[in-house]
C-alpha cells in the first residue's frame, strides 16, 4: 500500500471489553512496530515484529495486551478487559530493514474507555 | 536505557524565521541514530531528518537541518524560513543498534507559526 493504514480509526470501549486494532503496514515492510502515545506524551515502544517473530514485546503494559502478526504482513494489537488507564493513541509503525532506518507511521487508532 | 529529552514544551516562531528546537540525549551505546518526527494535529508522524553516530557532518534535508553536538550529547533540530503549516508537535527520538532499533521518544515541543 502507499502506507501504513491502521483501523479503526477511533474506537470508543466500555470498561471490561475487549478491542482489536488492526495495522496494515506498508507492503514489504519487514519489521513493524506498536507505540502506545497517551496525550500530551510521546510515544511509547510496546512490542516489534520481524517478519511474523515477535522479537521484543517488553514494552506490553500487562499480560492484556497481545500483538500478533501471523503472515508477516497484517498486525493486530488486542486488548483484553480494557481499563481506562489504557484510553490512548495506539500507532503503528513499519520499516523496510531491520537496521537504523526511518519509520513510517500511520495515523493511530485512538481508544477512549469508558 | 536510552533518554531524549526535550526542554522546550512550546515554541513560537514568525513566518520566514528560523527557529532551533532542542534535544538532548543520553545513551551507553557507540551506535545510535537520531530522528525528528513532525506530528500535526492529524495525527499521523511524519519523518523529518536523521543523524548516525557515526556522521561527520550534520544531516539537511530541504529546511531542516540537525545541529549535531556529540561531545553535548545535543541533536537540535533547525527550521529555517518557517511556514505556518510548520505548526505542529515535534518529536525528537533515538534508537540504538540490536532490538529491532526501535526509537525511544521525547515529550515533544509545540511549534506555533505566527504572522
Amino acid at each position: 500500500g502507499a502506507g501504513v493504514s491502521q483501523s479503526p480509526r477511533y474506537k470508543v470501549a466500555k470498561r471490561g471489553q475487549d478491542v482489536a486494532l488492526r495495522c496494515d503496514p506498508i507492503s514489504g515492510h519487514v519489521s513493524l512496530f506498536w507505540y502506545q502515545q497517551a496525550l500530551g506524551q510521546g510515544p511509547e515502544f510496546l512490542t516489534y515484529f520481524q517478519n511474523e517473530a515477535q522479537l521484543d514485546k517488553s514494552g506490553l503494559p500487562s499480560d492484556r495486551f497481545f500483538a500478533e502478526r501471523p503472515e508477516g504482513s497484517v498486525s493486530t494489537l488486542k486488548i483484553q478487559r480494557t481499563q481506562q488507564e489504557d484510553s490512548a493513541v495506539y500507532l503503528c509503525a513499519s520499516r523496510q530493514g531491520s537496521t537504523n532506518e526511518k519509520l513510517f507511521f500511520g495515523s493511530g487508532t485512538q481508544l477512549s474507555v469508558l | 536505557a536510552q533518554k531524549i529529552t526535550q526542554t522546550q514544551p512550546g515554541m513560537f516562531v514568525q513566518e520566514k524565521e528560523a527557529v532551533t528546537l532542542d534535544c538532548t540525549y543520553d545513551t551507553s551505546d557507540p551506535s545510535y541514530g537520531l530522528f525528528w518526527y513532525k506530528q500535526p494535529s492529524s495525527g499521523e508522524m511524519i519523518f523529518l531528518i536523521y543523524q548516525g553516530s557515526y556522521d561527520q557532518q550534520n544531516a539537511t534535508e530541504g529546511r531542516y537541518s540537525l545541529n549535531f553536538q556529540k561531545a553535548r550529547k545535543s541533536a537540535n533540530l533547525v527550521i529555517s524560513a518557517s511556514q505556518l503549516g510548520d505548526s505542529a508537535m515535534y518529536f525528537c527520538a533515538m534508537s540504538v543498534t540490536g532490538g529491532g532499533n526501535k526509537l525511544t521518544f521525547g515529550t515533544g515541543t509545540q511549534l506555533k507559526v505566527e504572522l
